[in-house]
């Protein structure tokens, strides 16, 4: 079964410095990952997903993901964060391509000036 | 391109009735649908596979009698929740599977619509 963990239910950062949300994945098959975002009562944009092509993807808004499979990590990063950006970011895990995703449980983004 | 729209955005109903809520994929078309719930301060679950055509797959635990499923056409599928109850409010959210290469946006990708938000008092 595949399932997807977020640590940190919560990250703040300030405006400019680097944000950093953290997944790691479980599965049995190469997976296929992404990220996407959710504004409040909203539903979600894809930021960005990995399917076994270059192992960096980059995504929209400046944000990219390191796929390293030996740490089971698919990690988001952007080097300087916008007030924008405050949002919740979700993980997700699938198995196939176009299959039912399996989310993480989200990492609420704060970004104070 | 790839938008998917939702409808109703809100809806506030009586115990004991039932709703629907639509969801289109408006610029593509779509055979495979997904309907996920979203609890507040949660993450979205998986609730059924909709399938143009054919008969929705229900997740472990959902109740198929009571979340109906229709997936008539390639750009609309239907989820009426039947003689609801105030714990099935909740944050319905449909995504619709991209197969075609038309548009630059990623194929083979899961696009969500915005949500619709049932309250059941």
């Amino acid at each position: 079964a595949q399932s997807v963990t977020q640590l940190g239910s919560h990250v703040s950062v300030s405006e400019g410095a680097l944000v950093l949300l953290r997944c790691n994945y479980s599965s049995s098959v190469p997976p296929y990952l992404f990220w996407y975002v959710q504004y409040p009562n909203q539903g979600l944009q894809l930021l960005l997903k990995y399917t076994s092509a270059a192992t960096l993807v980059k995504g929209i808004n400046g944000f990219e993901a390191e796929f390293k499979k030996s740490e089971t990590s698919f990690h988001l990063t952007k080097p300087s964060a916008h007030m924008s950006d405050a949002a919740e970011y979700f993980c997700a895990v699938s198995d196939q391509a176009g299959t039912a995703l399996i989310f993480g449980k989200g990492t609420t983004l704060s970004v104070s000036s | 391109g790839a938008v998917v729209s939702q409808h109703p955005s809100w809806v506030i109903c009586k115990s004991g009735t039932s709703v629907k809520i639509e969801c289109r994929s408006l610029d593509f078309q779509a055979t495979t649908m997904f309907w996920y719930r979203q609890f507040p301060k949660q993450s979205l679950m998986l609730m059924a596979t909709s399938n143009e055509g054919s008969k929705a797959t229900y997740e472990q635990g959902v109740e198929k009698d009571k979340f109906l499923i229709n997936h008539a056409s390639l750009t609309l599928s239907t989820l009426t929740v039947t003689s609801a109850h105030p714990e099935d409010s909740s944050f319905y959210i449909c995504s619709a599977r991209l197969t075609s290469a038309a548009f630059s946006a990623s194929t083979d990708t899961q696009y969500f619509g915005p949500g619709t938000r049932l309250t059941v008092l």
